[in-house]
């Protein structure tokens, strides 16, 4: 089980975010990513292997975390990445993902 | 450039049997170490996991969706299809397919837009 926090996130732009990601057992970091969705949208990869950032990405975003404890952080927040990120593990069965983090 | 389109049925009945069908292009199912994933996303909530089938035609299903669930290829037409039987109101949401390769760790790098499937009588 992946559990975030906090919820939602309210901040202004410009702002700095950090958004966390707790397993209820030890993930091995290559198994851990980061995705962002906005409303209707599908979602996009931002970081895999828990700090690796995916084509694209920019480098404002940035992963960081180990055992049971994972952080996505965004250094500046651009009016864009207001949305909901998901952590997601696929090192044990069945993959699962967190229950998601506002960023409003 | 890959893009992946689910495409099916917005509405089934209770017990009905759902088929979904991903068209992708831009990559082959058969090239080694890459994979097609299934994630849906009930109305206003979050992501779960359905099932993956890799290159090779191994299969990775949710267990809690085994018994009802069959992930199958056409390399031929480039289609990954989902069956699903037994559908239930619990399974509405939207259904998306992901383009997935070893070098990102077989994560989803590349989403289909969705289809949003309703169960209801």
């Amino acid at each position: 089980v992946l559990t975030q926090s906090p919820d939602t996130l309210s901040l202004s732009p410009g702002d700095g975010a950090t958004l966390s990601c707790r397993a209820s057992q030890t993930v091995t970091n290559t198994y851990i990513a980061w995705y962002q969705q906005k409303p209707g949208r599908p979602p996009r990869l931002l970081i895999y292997g828990a700090s690796t950032r995916a084509a694209g990405i920019p480098d404002r975003f940035s992963g960081s975390g180990s055992g049971t404890e994972f952080t996505l952080t965004i250094s500046r927040l651009e009016p864009e990445d207001f949305a909901v990120y998901y952590c997601h593990q696929c090192g044990r069965s069945p993959r699962t993902f967190g229950q998601g983090t506002k960023v409003e | 450039q890959i893009t992946l389109t689910e495409s099916g049925p917005p509405l089934v009945k209770p017990t009905e049997t759902l088929t979904l069908t991903c068209t992708f292009s831009g990559f082959s199912l058969t090239t080694e170490k890459v994979g097609v994933a299934w994630i849906r996303q009930p109305p206003g909530k979050a992501l779960e996991y359905v099932g993956f089938i890799y290159w090779d035609d191994d299969k990775r299903y949710h267990p809690s969706l085994r018994s009802r669930l069959t992930i199958t290829r056409d390399t031929s037409n480039s289609q990954v299809v989902l069956t699903m039987t037994n559908m239930d109101p619990a399974d509405t949401g939207t259904y998306y397919c992901a383009y997935s390769r070893s070098e990102s760790h077989y994560n989803m790098d590349v989403w289909g837009q969705g289809a949003m499937v309703t169960v209801s009588s």
